[in-house]
């Protein structure tokens, strides 16, 4: 079945980096675009980023532009969200979230990984 | 003005309906867009429910029950979900979801729900 795991979560000082991965399975990770989503402790979810399932076009949100860097290794089944000058309230459990239908830039979030949590903090 | 506005309560009874809505912005023409829903259950993670752009192109996720539908109310520019039917297991936040302006894709507030 499809399945994203997310990895790389931890405590980070302010100004650090981190790199987030979500390893893919059961799905063909090439033909679909994916998406980072985080979700602040007893808060809503908040869009961060896409990539198109070739890599072609990224998309940001305003809050992480410029310091977040979202990118794919399909040869892996790999995605990737590079974090820098990290800031406390980047602080969240960040998701990663496979994009429906094939080969499309809109869609639907489906299925969601289990999440990994980035605490920054000193 | 957030982008979509939803309550951040709601309380229905079990076996009664549940109507959420999720107000566009000022500006914001709610039959332009989709409309997606998200449920998250205390401790888990989000889960697609449906999809609703219009009667004629609508869809329901995979697994989802047919109780759990999507509309749209022209006169408040906002979508709905509707729940029918409600079983304490819908206890959950719901949230709705638009891709915006085709680069950006954003996330109402959420709506708690309990089944009382």
């Amino acid at each position: 079945q499809v399945q994203l795991v997310e990895s790389g979560g931890g405590v980070v000082q302010p100004g650090g980096s981190l790199r987030l991965s979500c390893s893919a399975s059961g799905f063909t990770f090439s033909s679909y675009g994916m998406h980072w989503v985080r979700q602040a402790p007893g808060k809503g979810l908040e869009w961060m980023a896409f990539i198109r399932y070739d890599g072609s076009n990224k998309y940001y949100a305003d809050s992480v532009k410029g310091r977040f860097t979202i990118s794919r290794d399909n040869s892996k089944n790999t995605l990737y969200l590079q974090m820098n000058s990290l800031r406390a309230e980047d602080t969240a459990v960040y998701y990663c979230a496979k994009l429906d239908p094939i080969y499309d830039s809109s869609g639907w979030f489906d299925p969601w990984g289990q999440g990994t949590l980035v605490t920054v903090s000193s | 003005q957030p982008v979509l506005t939803q309550p951040t309560s709601l309380s229905a009874s079990p076996g009664a309906s549940a109507r959420f809505t999720c107000t566009l912005r000022s500006g914001i023409n709610v039959g332009t867009y989709t409309i997606y829903w998200y449920q998250q259950k205390p401790g888990s993670l989000p889960r697609y429910l449906l999809r609703y752009k219009s009667d004629s192109d609508k869809q329901q996720g995979s697994g989802v029950p047919s109780r759990f539908s999507g509309s749209k109310d022209a006169s408040t520019n906002a979508g709905l979900l509707l729940i029918s039917g409600l079983q304490s297991e819908d206890e959950a936040d719901y949230y709705c979801a638009i891709w915006y302006s085709s680069i950006n894709w954003v996330f109402g507030g959420g709506t708690k729900l309990t089944v009382l």
